[in-house]
């Protein structure tokens, strides 16, 4: 089975201060990674995956995030929040062995702080 | 216009009634899912059609039927509504292979109250 866990479903930052929403996933084959963000009174919107490759990914809005193996982990950063990034994050799994259904996690409500 | 688009946006009903939220997708996908959001529990699946003769059941299907209609079509009923049905709903569409079933394209949302 896939699952994917979201430390923190709260976390605040100032503007300007880094963001780092953490995403640590299970998985009994590699995985496919993605993270959504949802704004308010919107649907979900994809904001980068890591598939295969260079595990350093970006994305869109100055996103990105870096696929860790040997920690089972895709945290999501950036380095100067805006208040527009204020949101709500979700990290996502599928299993590149065929399993094709996505699961998400609970999801990281984003506050930023002027 | 949206390239998802969920009918209606909000909805009151109560409890027994049937309901049905509509969902359709001008992004020529053949995959298509229906999601429901609760806070603090992410979104979990309740319905996926792979193509409009495929209809599976996804992790919490109970209470919930879907008809696929035509490749841009795809609804959700609950034939008699309760309480804990109060959620938001979100129609997704996604192209086929695996790593394409990943990147899905989200509708607006449907809140649905049951009271």
């Amino acid at each position: 089975a896939q699952s994917v866990t979201q430390l923190g479903s709260h976390v605040s930052v100032s503007e300007g201060a880094l963001v780092l929403l953490r995403c640590n996933y299970s998985s009994s084959v590699p995985p496919y990674l993605f993270w959504y963000v949802q704004y308010p009174n919107q649907g979900l919107q994809l904001l980068l995956k890591y598939t295969t490759g260079a595990t350093l990914v970006k994305g869109i809005n100055g996103f990105e995030a870096e696929f860790k193996k040997s920690e089972t982990s895709f945290h999501l950063t950036k380095p100067s929040a805006h208040m527009s990034d204020a949101a709500e994050y979700f990290c996502a799994v599928i299993h590149s062995g065929g399993y094709q259904k996505v699961t998400f996690g609970t999801g990281t409500k984003l506050q930023v702080i002027p | 216009d949206a390239d998802v688009t969920q009918t209606p946006r909000n909805r009151i009903t109560k409890t027994g009634k049937r309901i049905m939220l509509e969902c359709s997708q001008t992004k020529g996908h053949d995959r298509m899912y229906w999601y429901r959001q609760d806070p603090g529990l992410g979104l979990r699946l309740i319905y996926y059609s792979f193509d409009v003769k495929d209809i599976n059941k996804g992790e919490i299907s109970d209470g919930y039927s879907v008809s696929r209609q035509a490749q841009a079509k795809f609804s959700l009923s609950l034939e008699s509504a309760i309480p804990n049905q109060t959620a938001l709903y979100f129609c997704a569409t996604s192209e086929r292979g695996t790593v394409n079933t990943g990147e899905l394209f989200f509708g607006e949302g449907s809140r649905l109250t049951v009271l």
